[in-house]
């Protein structure tokens, strides 16, 4: 089965701090993208960042950077200089077997940012 | 338009009672997906279409779930003789061609079935 897991349900940084967020995923292709979306309460998902499968290189998109590690199958996202509009519903995803299909997406990590 | 498009952003139905969620994707997007995120969960798969063509519908939950994009732009997922645990948001995303385009989402349809 191809899954998608998120261990931390609820997270606190402060702002200004540097959090990671973690997510694993379970299959057996080759050929896979990864993603971490941003859920606030307007409900839409907003993409964060991607990373494809066959790149070594982390993705990095400003203050949002991936530690992907296909070995260990494990896709973390660091957030630094936490902004108090980080506060949101954060979910890895992932499309697997090629770039067709849909994601499976995991339960999510609620990060609330403090003052 | 510039977003995907969800209405009704709200609707509360009385158990039984027959609902139609619409989604109007991005012009020219092919792909459209939708999803079902229940309270406090991840978004789950329901079902897929590309163009007008539904090519997975592995997710629907019951025969009650039916989704249709006749014309290959807007999409209507249909729910017949609602149920409780029915109750989710239903989320629409449409994509020019997957995972190397990426997915645009709507704000979505929370359904309340009371």
């Amino acid at each position: 089965a191809q899954t998608v897991t998120q261990s931390q349900p609820e997270m606190s940084v402060q702002e200004a701090e540097t959090v990671t967020l973690s997510c694993t995923y379970d299959t057996s292709e080759n050929n896979y993208y990864l993603f971490w979306y941003k859920q606030p309460p307007s409900r839409q998902m907003i993409l964060v960042i991607r990373q494809e499968a066959y790149k070594q290189q982390n993705a990095t998109e400003n203050r949002f950077s991936v530690n992907f590690q296909k070995a260990a199958k494990s896709f973390s996202l660091k957030i630094s200089d936490s902004q108090l509009g980080d506060t949101a519903m954060y979910f890895c995803a992932s499309v697997f077997g090629g770039s067709q299909g849909n994601l499976i997406f995991g339960k999510g990590t609620k990060l609330s940012v403090k003052p | 338009g510039a977003g995907v498009s969800q209405s009704p952003r709200y609707k509360v139905a009385k158990r039984g009672q027959d609902v139609a969620l619409r989604c109007d994707p991005i012009s020219g997007h092919v792909s459209l997906f939708w999803y079902q995120q229940a309270l406090g969960q991840g978004p789950e798969f329901l079902t897929y279409f590309q163009n007008e063509a539904q090519l997975d519908k592995s997710g629907l939950p019951s025969d009650r779930f039916f989704a249709e994009r006749p014309e290959g732009s807007v999409s209507t997922l249909k729910i017949q003789r609602t149920q409780q645990e029915d109750s989710a948001v239903y989320l629409c995303a449409s994509s020019l061609g997957g995972a190397d385009y990426g997915y645009t989402f709507g704000s979505g349809t929370r359904l309340t079935v009371v």
